[in-house]
């Protein structure tokens, strides 16, 4: 059972250019949390989502950046018009519902590293 | 010794010894706490959980402390190991209705020496 895919691992892009991370949850799980981790620091809540919606959006920058988890397919955290400051390793993380960690836990993945040049 | 500066704070330990590593949360309604751990290139990885109706769990080599008094968790690593150099980061749920509210501490480096 392939755990919480990320990919790419790596993503450079330039200046102005959009990037694109997919997250693959677990199999069975339909609820997403992005998370953004800037060098030497926590990871900060960016959105919530479970299929088809967007259930928390409250660390979402309000400009630039989107996320959606369709009915079929991973979901997408896109960055439109990256700047150097967007440049940080993006976490996703599954659970199979919206309860309690302790009868829902989260599974994270390894991460999309962005470089932003 | 532990050292804080502009980066992560690093605690270095010879391999043997036990480790500590401290943790202060900021919400006395956060009900459930994990310990992380963060290897390089890597996402993060379940080390041990507790509940905060209770003051301290074991696992394997590892013990987590929770003080809510004071709103202060530690995690205790026991005869510490070259793998056991990562980062570490305490995580705070917050109950609500719907989801999952976790908020993580800012990490704490931890390197075993030879």
């Amino acid at each position: 059972n392939a755990g919480v895919m990320q990919n790419p691992r790596h993503l450079v892009r330039r200046r102005g250019q959009e990037a694109r991370l997919r997250c693959s949850p677990m199999k069975g799980h339909s609820h997403v949390y992005w998370y953004r981790q800037l060098p030497e620091e926590g990871l900060k809540f960016m959105v919530y989502l479970q299929k088809e919606n967007i259930i928390d959006e409250s660390g979402m920058p309000k400009e630039r950046f989107s996320a959606e988890f369709p009915k079929e397919g991973p979901s997408i955290l896109r960055i439109q018009q990256v700047v150097r400051g967007d440049s940080a390793a993006y976490f996703c993380a599954s659970s199979h519902s919206p309860g309690h960690p302790l009868n829902s836990p989260l599974h994270f993945g390894n991460g999309t590293r962005l470089t932003v040049t | 010794g532990e050292s804080v500066g502009l980066h992560l704070p690093t605690l270095s330990v010879q391999e043997g010894d036990n480790s500590i590593i401290n943790c202060a949360y900021s919400n006395s309604a956060s009900d459930y706490f994990i310990w992380y751990k963060q290897e390089s290139g890597k996402g993060p990885q379940f080390i041990i959980d507790i509940r905060s109706n209770m003051d301290k769990r074991q696992g394997q080599r590892v013990t987590v402390l929770l003080n809510k008094t004071v709103k202060h968790l530690s995690l205790q690593i026991a005869a510490t190991q070259p793998g056991d150099s990562a980062v570490y980061f305490c995580a705070e749920n917050r109950p609500r209705n719907y989801g999952q509210n976790f908020v993580f501490g800012p990490g704490t480096r931890l390197s075993v020496l030879p």
